[in-house]
This record gives structure tokens, C-alpha cells and sequence, in this order.
């Protein structure tokens, strides 16, 4: 059974720049979670869709957004790219309902704003 | 207060030896409880979750849970040198999918274990 899917890997961009990063979830998970990484703040979240729908959302500014498609794919927005956004980017995918919520990560998008 | 705190570390053990891994939470609905195990230059990997109060054990691993004194641990037991990795706990509120998929995390504990 394939992982959680994230591309891609490692992206460099500049400052001002906007970027998108994708998400995968493992087949018949429907919740997709995105988290930011860094060494200084550890794992925050960012926010959760479910059946294409934002539920939840964490304490970022609104040049973070995402959305989620009819497969459960789901897309990161970022714009006008600061250099504090440089960090691994994590998506997780859980069932999302009473049957677990147990959220399984894929292997990130590593991004660097210079 | 941290919403989730982490025994500091970073935390060293002989190889064969059980590690203790501790975790305190602050919010009194939190409801689902995971361990993460994340090494250097990887996403983290999940090797543990418990829902209910007791101990849970999966192979080397045992999950205790207190909610009464907000408490959730890890031990390993025969710990190896490939254990060596940073362990994040992490908290949900609400049962089933009521969390809406929101972990709060640790700070991590960063483990050796040595031969």
C-alpha cells in the first residue's frame, strides 16, 4: 500500500515568490493535514481538509492556504514568500473519522526562501 | 505553559536498556495520543498511539496514559543503537475525527543509545 506522497522534495525560491506544494494521501484516507517544521518552532500546524473542506486551521498568516480536490489530493499555497517561511513542509493523512485518526506523514517538502 | 512538554534530553541509554520517554499535556479534552519517531533528515514515522488510560505495548514499545494527571510515556525496551532518534509526542482534542486532524506537538526528545 503506497505512503503519503509529496512533491516535490526540495524547492528553492525567492523572496516575494509564491510556491504550491502537493499532497498525496494514503488511498481511502480523506483527511489531509499540512504542518510547518522548523528547528526553532518544531511541528505546527497549519490546517486540516476533509471531504474538500477546511475543519481546522492553525495560527499562520493568509498567505498560507491550501485546498483539497474530490480525490483527497490536497495543494499548499504560499505567497509572497518571507525568508521565515524556509522550513520542511509535512503533509499527514488519517481516515479522519471514528474509524482512526491515526495520521501518517509523508517525507516533505524541504523549502528554502533566499 | 507549553501546551505539550517534553522531557528535555537529550536522553542516553546503553544498548539493552529500557528508555523513558515522558510527555505532559495541558488541555483536559485531549483524547487521542501518539508517539512519533523521527530521525535525522526524515519526516516523522508513527510508532505508537493510545486512547484510553492504561499501558499499551506493541513489540519493544509500551504507551502509558494518565489523563487524570495528563501524562502519556514511552518506554522501549531493549533499546537498540538504531532506536537512536528524536521521539515527538503528540496531542489530539476530541475523539474519533472531532480533532479535524490538528496535532499538537512536542518539542521532541532527542534519544542515544549507545553500544
Amino acid at each position: 500500500k503506497a505512503g503519503v506522497t509529496q512533491t516535490p522534495r526540495y524547492l528553492i525560491k525567492t523572496r516575494g515568490q509564491q510556491v504550491t506544494l502537493s499532497c498525496s494521501p494514503i488511498s481511502g484516507h480523506r483527511s489531509v493535514s499540512w504542518y510547518q517544521q522548523t528547528p526553532g518552532q518544531g511541528l505546527q500546524f497549519l490546517f486540516e481538509y476533509f471531504s474538500e473542506t477546511q475543519r481546522n486551521k492553525g495560527n499562520f498568516p493568509g498567505r498560507f492556504s491550501g485546498r483539497q480536490f474530490s480525490n483527497s489530493r490536497s495543494e499548499m499555497n504560499v505567497s509572497t514568500l518571507e525568508l521565515g517561511d524556509s522550513a520542511l513542509y509535512l503533509c499527514a493523512s488519517s481516515w479522519g473519522r471514528a474509524r482512526g485518526t491515526e495520521a501518517f506523514f509523508g517525507q516533505g517538502t524541504r523549502l528554502t526562501v533566499v | 505553559q507549553k501546551e505539550v512538554e517534553q522531557n528535555s534530553g537529550p536522553l542516553s541509554v546503553p544498548e539493552g536498556a529500557i528508555a523513558s520517554l515522558n510527555c505532559t499535556y495541558s488541555d483536559r479534552g485531549s483524547q487521542s495520543f501518539f508517539w512519533y519517531r523521527q530521525y535525522s533528515g526524515k519526516s516523522p514515522e508513527l510508532i505508537m498511539f493510545i486512547y484510553s488510560n492504561g499501558d499499551k505495548e506493541d513489540g519493544r514499545f509500551t504507551a502509558q496514559l494518565n489523563k487524570a494527571s495528563q501524562y502519556v510515556s514511552l518506554l522501549i525496551r531493549d533499546s537498540q543503537p538504531s532506536d537512536s532518534a528524536t521521539y515527538l509526542c503528540a496531542v489530539g482534542v476530541g475523539a474519533g475525527g472531532t480533532s479535524y486532524g490538528k496535532l499538537t506537538f512536542g518539542q521532541g526528545t532527542i534519544l542515544t543509545v549507545h553500544p
